[in-house]
């Protein structure tokens, strides 16, 4: 069946400028994770949808960013006013249910260059 | 919170030789551990994982240790091959419910390189 799916692929913005990520997750999963992967780093937790539960916003790092999960599907990240440092690539995974530690199946990621 | 530290961060082998990656957590509810190899373009993908009420897994070339007492888990891969040649990340699980249930803190990631 189709994976994790993100959009888009690459994305170059000017400093300044606001932009928005996008994830389609696994038919069926009620799990959602964003992550963000700089430069020769691992993966920095962001944020965290579970089901109709409030969202566990406790990795973003301003609250320049924000995500929305609708419909309990489709998940955006927006990045306001974007800064250099926010170069990186966005990864968003799904997982069967968050709460029976199920494996995450991970999107192909977006890469964010802020110029 | 959680802390994960990896090590090392770059591993060059020859073919056939074994590889060890090792992790130390500093929470000690974690209790869930996945591995997970991302080839270079490409997303990570979970290889083996383990919990906290079993020491070690195997599966095929690939093990994982897990040490609660010390705080470590380790990654073995034996007989290597060129195709393992990837980037690989350790991740410790902090909390055993509520809405942090799933989420990973990663370690920094280790590049091993196999030489044919």
């Amino acid at each position: 069946g189709a994976g994790v799916s993100q959009s888009p692929s690459n994305k170059v913005t000017e400093k300044g400028k606001d932009v928005e990520l996008r994830c389609d997750p696994i038919s069926g999963h009620t799990a959602l994770y964003w992550y963000r992967q700089s430069l020769g780093q691992g993966l920095e937790f962001l944020i965290y949808f579970q089901g109709n539960s409030a969202p566990d916003k406790s990795g973003l790092p301003s609250d320049r960013f924000s995500a929305e999960r609708t419909g309990g599907s489709v998940s955006t990240l927006t990045i306001q006013r974007t800064q250099q440092e926010d170069s990186a690539v966005y990864l968003c995974a799904s997982s069967l249910d968050g709460t029976t530690l199920s494996e995450q199946y991970f999107g192909p990621g977006t890469r964010l260059t802020v110029t | 919170g959680e802390n994960v530290e990896q090590h090392p961060s770059t591993l060059s082998v020859q073919e056939g030789d074994s590889a060890v990656i090792k992790c130390t957590y500093s929470d000690s509810a974690s209790n869930y551990f996945p591995w997970y190899k991302q080839e270079l373009g490409k997303r990570p993908q979970l290889i083996i994982d383990i919990r906290s009420n079993v020491g070690e897994k195997k599966d095929q070339r690939i093990a994982v240790t897990l040490n609660k007492t010390a705080k470590h888990f380790s990654l073995h891969i034996t007989e290597t091959q060129p195709e393992d040649s990837a980037v690989y990340f350790c991740a410790a699980t902090p909390r055993a419910g509520g809405t942090s249930y799933g989420k990973l803190t990663f370690g920094q990631g280790t590049i091993l390189t196999v030489h044919p």
